[in-house]
């Protein structure tokens, strides 16, 4: 079964250092977010792509955080520089270009997950 | 704006027992709501959706517009049950954007 892959699972750093996350969505889902969920809550999402165009990035901070899906498949978050308030799960999901049958949604299905650590 | 409200970070019930996890939303528009389940070392996964009408797992969900709810009930809980629970919300006023709430951990005694 065909499942949404990050790496690396779990990355400690310090502050002020640049930290990169990778995340490779189900063959063929047109649509991917990117999530990042501190403990205790629920997921915060901080862009969505739309194959290799944003759609939304309105909640990610763009002074430090950058996103990009050059080619429509794979994409990379970036951290630069790290902040100790940055520690989090970033999660990653795809789902299949919305339908318009219903509302437009779509079923995300999720990675593992990146854990970060800022020291 | 849209906000999603689980007032119950922690429920605990007995194995058989009835459990009902309680979702709350605001919203504007006309919402697509959802719960997803996390287990124990896995991924977050959807669960089921209302639009589906379905019942997953035991798990049936009705959304009430007039009580801006979304509850997730069950008639009897079992074990494998124990994991998080987030609702969320979305909808076309959101742009399909997800919100999730903050997540209730269910266990089921045995």
């Amino acid at each position: 079964e065909a499942e949404v892959a990050q790496s690396p699972r779990y990355k400690i750093t310090e502050k002020s250092q640049a930290v990169a996350f990778w995340c490779d969505p189900i063959s063929g889902h047109a649509t991917l977010y990117w999530y990042r969920q501190i403990l205790g809550q629920g997921p915060e999402l901080l862009v969505q792509f739309q194959d290799e165009s944003v759609v939304d990035d309105s909640q990610l901070p763009k002074d430090r955080f950058s996103a990009e899906r050059l080619k429509g498949v794979d994409s990379t978050l970036k951290i630069q520089p790290a902040e100790l308030g940055d520690s989090a799960m970033y999660l990653c999901a795809s789902s299949l270009e919305p339908e318009d049958t219903f509302s437009g949604t779509d079923t995300q299905y999720f990675g593992p997950g990146t854990r970060l650590t800022v020291l | 704006a849209q906000r999603v409200t689980q007032p119950e970070k922690l429920l605990s019930v007995f194995k058989g027992a009835p459990v009902e996890l309680k979702c709350n939303y605001s919203y504007s528009g006309s919402p697509e709501l959802f719960w997803y389940v996390q287990y124990s070392r896995q991924r977050l996964q959807l669960l089921l959706r209302h639009i589906s009408r379905e019942s997953i797992k035991g798990f049936t969900a009705d959304l009430n517009k007039g009580e801006t709810s979304f509850h997730l009930k069950k008639p009897f809980a079992q074990e494998e049950d124990s994991a998080m629970y987030y609702c969320a919300l979305s909808g076309q006023d959101t742009g399909n954007q997800f919100y999730f709430g903050t997540g209730t951990s269910l266990t089921v005694i045995p």
